[in-house]
């Protein structure tokens, strides 16, 4: 695609239950990340991929967060019994080669309200 | 820790301002300093530094990095209010998560007509 998608844009969640968040990179980018952004903050790091392996999540908060690319395309963070500490924007990013630190290209977020 | 450091947080100009906005950074293995503009979507890439006193510029924009004092300053000059959004500074490192970028909270900016 032309650029990072994600969806849903936005997602209202009642506390205790399961969100599936997608990210659908740019055709070819290897590298893919996930970031969390509370209000006003910067978005913070929860994991990156290379292709379908998944080489850190060293960001994720807890065992409640689980990130998965299948075949190196199309990412799903998933949330488990939601608390609303999880509300935020999560953010998607891919990036062309190996991440090199590097400039990523950002989708536009999932908006997460756990009420 | 790493860390990085944006200032101010806020900052509210008239139209035809020059504004400069602040980075400082502590990056484990730093590798380099990229700044974000972001609006009420996506953050979009403007710059990335990696070689001390090397100016970017890009229009009205631009950046320089000083890797000795561990700072990177983005200059806006002539202040339209479409440059109104949040900028984003961010530190990369070499090895580990090699793409994972560590952010500041960002510097609010308001350009009033």
């Amino acid at each position: 695609g032309a650029g990072v998608s994600q969806s849903p844009r936005y997602k209202v969640a009642k506390r205790g239950q399961d969100v599936a968040l997608r990210c659908d990179p740019i055709s070819g980018h290897v590298s893919l990340f996930w970031y969390q952004q509370a209000l006003g903050q910067g978005p913070e790091f929860l994991t990156y991929f290379q292709n379908e392996a998944q080489l850190d999540k060293s960001g994720l908060p807890s065992d409640r967060f689980f990130a998965e690319r299948p075949e190196g395309s199309v990412s799903t963070l998933k949330i488990q019994r939601t608390q609303q500490e999880d509300s935020a924007v999560y953010l998607c990013a891919s990036s062309f080669r190996e991440a090199e630190a590097g400039e990523l290209f950002f989708g536009e977020g999932s908006r997460l309200t756990v009420l | 820790e790493d860390k990085v450091v944006q200032s101010p947080l806020s900052l509210v100009v008239h139209e035809g301002d020059t504004v400069t906005l602040n980075c400082s950074y502590e990056v484990t293995n730093f590798r380099s300093l990229l700044w974000y503009k972001q609006e009420k979507k996506a953050p979009t890439f403007l710059f990335m530094l990696t070689s001390s006193g090397i100016e970017k510029k890009s229009g009205r924009l631009s950046s320089i990095l000083d890797k000795k004092e561990l700072f990177s300053i983005l200059n806006i000059t002539a202040t339209q209010t479409g440059d109104s959004a949040i900028y984003l500074c961010a530190g990369g490192s070499y090895g580990g998560s090699q793409g994972n970028l560590i952010f500041g909270k960002g510097t609010k900016l308001s350009v009033k007509p």
